[in-house]
């Protein structure tokens, strides 16, 4: 079946413990990125990624850092975290620029206390 | 990117139409137009793409005038599980949703 998956779904954390959420896809696509997603405010994208070893940031990539070292895998990575990156996170995979198809994961909830 | 602007809510009743219209005035050429569904706590998923002139598929169709300004989503006989929130993209690259539109279907 193809799908994207997000690891792990739920997360609670305290400020400064390093995570890593990980995000796989099986779909063989190039174009993967990570999104948050805060009440009155919409999908954000906070990186994306147009192939391996390809990346670039999105609309608020500050406090997080991405590696694409294998098409499949992009996960998303907060050094040091903050409350402020309490969110609900996900992560998308698609052929590439011109489709616009995109399919996303499950989510992953994430708590800084 | 070609900027979008959409409803922020809009509500109906089961068995209606629906129309969701999305200005997009400084669309460029090659972008296509993309619509998403997304309920609660759940990421979005594709509806349906267009260029020009209408496209249908088995969940919507998507109208599209000749000057590509504006698109128009339409849901035939909405039901209560078409509440959700509707995205309007347009263009390449980096992928911004946008707040959307809210969709309430009551019985």
């Amino acid at each position: 079946e193809a799908q994207v998956t997000q690891n792990p779904r739920y997360l609670i954390t305290v400020t400064g413990k390093k995570l890593t959420v990980t995000c796989s896809q099986n779909m063989n696509h190039e174009y993967m990125s990570w999104y948050r997603q805060d009440p009155g405010l919409g999908l954000r994208q906070i990186y994306y990624s147009m192939n391996v070893e390809v990346t670039d940031k999105g609309d608020v990539p500050e406090g997080y850092k991405v590696s694409r070292k294998e098409k499949r895998n992009f996960p998303l990575i907060l050094e040091s975290p903050s409350p402020n990156q309490t969110s609900l996170y996900f992560c998308a995979s698609s052929w590439g620029l011109t489709s616009y198809e995109q399919y996303f994961g499950p989510g992953t909830r994430l708590t800084v206390t | 990117l070609a900027k979008t602007t959409q409803p922020i809510s809009m509500d109906s009743y089961e068995g209606q139409e629906v129309n969701i219209t999305c200005s997009h005035n400084n669309i460029a050429t090659n972008d296509y137009i993309t619509w998403y569904q997304q309920f609660p706590s759940q990421g979005p998923r594709f509806i349906i793409q267009g260029y020009k002139t209408k496209v249908t598929n088995e969940v919507a169709s998507l109208f599209i005038p000749a000057d590509r300004k504006s698109s128009t989503l339409s849901l035939p006989r909405v039901s209560l599980s078409d509440t959700a929130v509707y995205y309007c993209l347009v263009g390449e690259g980096d992928m911004r949703f946008g707040a959307g539109t809210r969709l309430t279907v009551k019985p």
